[in-house]
């Protein structure tokens, strides 16, 4: 199947400072990613769609000016957390869609951020 | 979106077959239904995809009905290293935009010696 990476694997950063989370499509081209958040012992929750070239889709509830979202070229997409608080701690996994045939979304390995 | 409904959580034993039926009532005609595995602290792992019928590739089988409001996955002789979180998604239709999978709660398969 597709590879989907994240860099970093963890993080962990002092209130107030920004977080950048790398997200790569290592042997496909994704013209679309999406950005989840895992709390403990919940599901998935979808933030956001990232489209190459074009601004981030949110979802409701989701800040879009904390959650800085760019989508630079095809195997790209950076998640960028601004002025993170201890309550933004959780697991950010990413994910991007292969183009044609059946779509599928292949998961990338997750970012833990702990923000103190 | 189409919401799905798994059990919470299933208990089994090494060896035997596992089957984790998905009912997604209001699917719509172009998705398909994909199943994912996760263990803690990764990211969700493809297992199968499948449209209608009957799918199977070397790590389990999706039984679709011909209604497709539900659907099951059946994986053969589990081991421990199957114990984790699986997930039924509806959606990905081909070629219908830019829609995501949502994630419902999932069914926390349990594989016991």
């Amino acid at each position: 199947g597709a590879v989907v990476s994240q860099h970093p694997s963890r993080v962990i950063c002092k209130s107030g400072t920004s977080v950048k989370i790398e997200c790569r499509s290592l042997d496909f081209q994704a013209t679309t990613m999406f950005w989840y958040r895992q709390f403990p012992k919940q599901s998935l929750m979808l933030m956001a769609t990232s489209n190459e070239g074009s601004k981030a889709t949110y979802e409701q509830g989701v800040e879009k000016d904390k959650f800085l979202i760019n989508h630079a070229s095809l195997t790209l997409s950076t998640l960028t957390v601004t002025s993170a608080h201890p309550e933004d701690s959780s697991f950010y996994i990413c994910s991007a869609r292969t183009s044609g045939g059946g779509e599928t979304q292949y998961f990338g390995p997750g970012t833990r951020l702990l923000v103190l | 979106l189409a919401k799905t409904t798994q059990p919470i959580s299933m208990d089994s034993y090494e060896g035997q077959e596992v089957n984790i039926t998905c009912s997604h009532n209001n699917i719509a005609t172009n998705d398909y239904i994909t199943w994912y595995q996760q263990f803690p602290s990764q990211g969700p792992r493809f297992i199968i995809q499948g449209y209608k019928t009957k799918v199977t590739n070397e790590v389990a089988s999706l039984f679709i009905p011909a209604d497709r409001k539900s659907s099951t996955l059946s994986l053969p002789r589990v081991s421990l290293s199957d114990t984790a979180v699986y997930y039924c998604l509806v959606g990905g239709a081909l070629n219908t935009g830019r829609r995501a999978l949502t994630f419902g709660s999932g069914t926390r398969l349990q594989v016991q010696p």
